[in-house]
Order: structure tokens, then sequence, then C-alpha cells
């Protein structure tokens, strides 16, 4: 069974430009939910998704956007980089009929420079 | 306001120590609380969680968490530590504890361990 997966590792990105981050959950898992944290902080919740669709958002703006597959993975897309958007990114998955255990991938650092 | 707090950023304990890290929480009701162990370049490895039922929760690693509702805390504690045990702990909470915004986790800012030899 192969834990959550993230990519890349790590990112650099220039003010302006646009970022997607990928996210394969664990075998299993159809929940996914999305992490900012910055350096210093907690992680902070963008969003979750479940079967595909949108389940809940964090205080964060529309230009934070993502997507669930059929598979289950998803993907983080971030328009129009600013310098505050530079954090480690974390993805997490879970099962809605598990244990509501989440499991966390290893991270996708993205510095915007 | 909703919130989690962790009131020590950092921590310094020599091997073979007692720990405890601090967590309160400020919600109209219990929620469902874990802690979480995040290494450097590591992503968050749950310890423990607690959802309801007996206020003492053993979780991996050899750590153990109490839930006290009149103190809205839930304190990690580790009878001795080890060299290893050295990363930021997160404690976290599910507001709705498990209902509508299931899995939609509020974290502390973390507490940095340091273990001295």
């Amino acid at each position: 069974e192969t834990g959550v997966t993230q990519s890349p590792t790590h990112l650099i990105k220039t003010r302006g430009q646009q970022v997607t981050l990928r996210c394969s959950s664990q075998s299993g898992h159809n929940t996914v939910s999305w992490y900012q944290q910055a350096l210093g902080q907690g992680p902070q919740f963008i969003f979750q998704y479940y079967r595909e669709e949108e389940n809940g958002r964090g205080n964060f703006p529309p230009r934070f956007s993502g997507l669930q597959f059929p598979n289950y993975s998803s993907e983080l897309n971030v328009n129009a980089l600013e310098l505050d958007d530079s954090a480690l990114y974390l993805c997490a998955s879970s099962s809605s009929t598990g244990s509501n255990e989440q499991f966390f991938g290893p991270g996708t650092r993205l510095t915007v420079l | 306001a909703q919130s989690v707090t962790q009131p020590d950023i950092h921590i310094t304990v020599s091997e073979g120590a007692s720990l405890e890290l601090r967590c309160n929480y400020s919600y109209g009701a219990t929620p469902y609380l874990f802690w979480y162990v995040q290494s450097p370049g590591q992503g968050l490895q749950l310890l423990l969680k607690y959802f309801s039922g007996d206020t003492l929760v053993q979780g991996i690693k050899g750590f153990e968490a109490e839930f006290k509702r009149s103190q809205s805390s839930f304190n990690l504690r580790k009878p001795s530590v080890h060299w290893s045990d050295a990363a930021e702990y997160f404690c976290a909470v599910d507001p709705s504890a498990g209902g509508t915004s299931y899995g939609k986790l509020t974290f502390g800012q973390g507490t940095i361990l340091t273990v001295h030899p």
C-alpha cells in the first residue's frame, strides 16, 4: 500500500506566474485536503475535495483552485503568484468511511521570487 | 474566536527527561483533537487522537495525551524523551467533531522540541 505522494518536491516561481501542484492519495482514500504551511506556522486549511467536488474551503482567495480526478488524485493550482504564497503545501488523504485519520504527504516547497 | 493555542514555541529537554507539550482550544463544543509530529523535510505523522470516551489516550512512540474539558486542554506527554523525538509538534482540532467539516483541521502554531544528550 503506497502512501500519499506529492510532486514536485521543490519549485521556484516568480511573482505573477501560475503553478500546479500534484497529489496522489493513499490507496482506498476518496478525500483529499490541501494545506498551506508558511515558515514557522502551523498548516492552514485551503480546501478539500470529495468525489471530485470541492467540499469546503478555508480563508483563501479564488486564485487558489483545485481538481480531483476519478482516481482521487488531486491538483492545487495557484494563479497570479504573490511573494506570500511561498510555503510548504501539504496534501492529506482520508477515507469518508474510515477512521477520520488523515495521512499527509511530504509536501511541495514553493518559493516565489 | 475559535482557535488552537500552543503556548510554547520552543522547548528544550534532556534525553531521558519527561515532556509535556501544552495545547488549548477555544470552541463552543468539544472538537475532535489530534497531535501530529513533523520532522524536517517530512510531512505530518499522527501521534494520537481523541474523539470521545477515556480522557487519557495512548499514541505511537510512547506518547500519551490527556483531554481536560474544564481547561479546554489536550496536553501531550512522554515519560522519557529520546533524542529521536526532536521535531516539531502540532496540536490540531476538527471543530465539527466529524460532522460537516470533517477533515478540515485547524492547527496550532507548533512547538519545536530540542533534545539535549
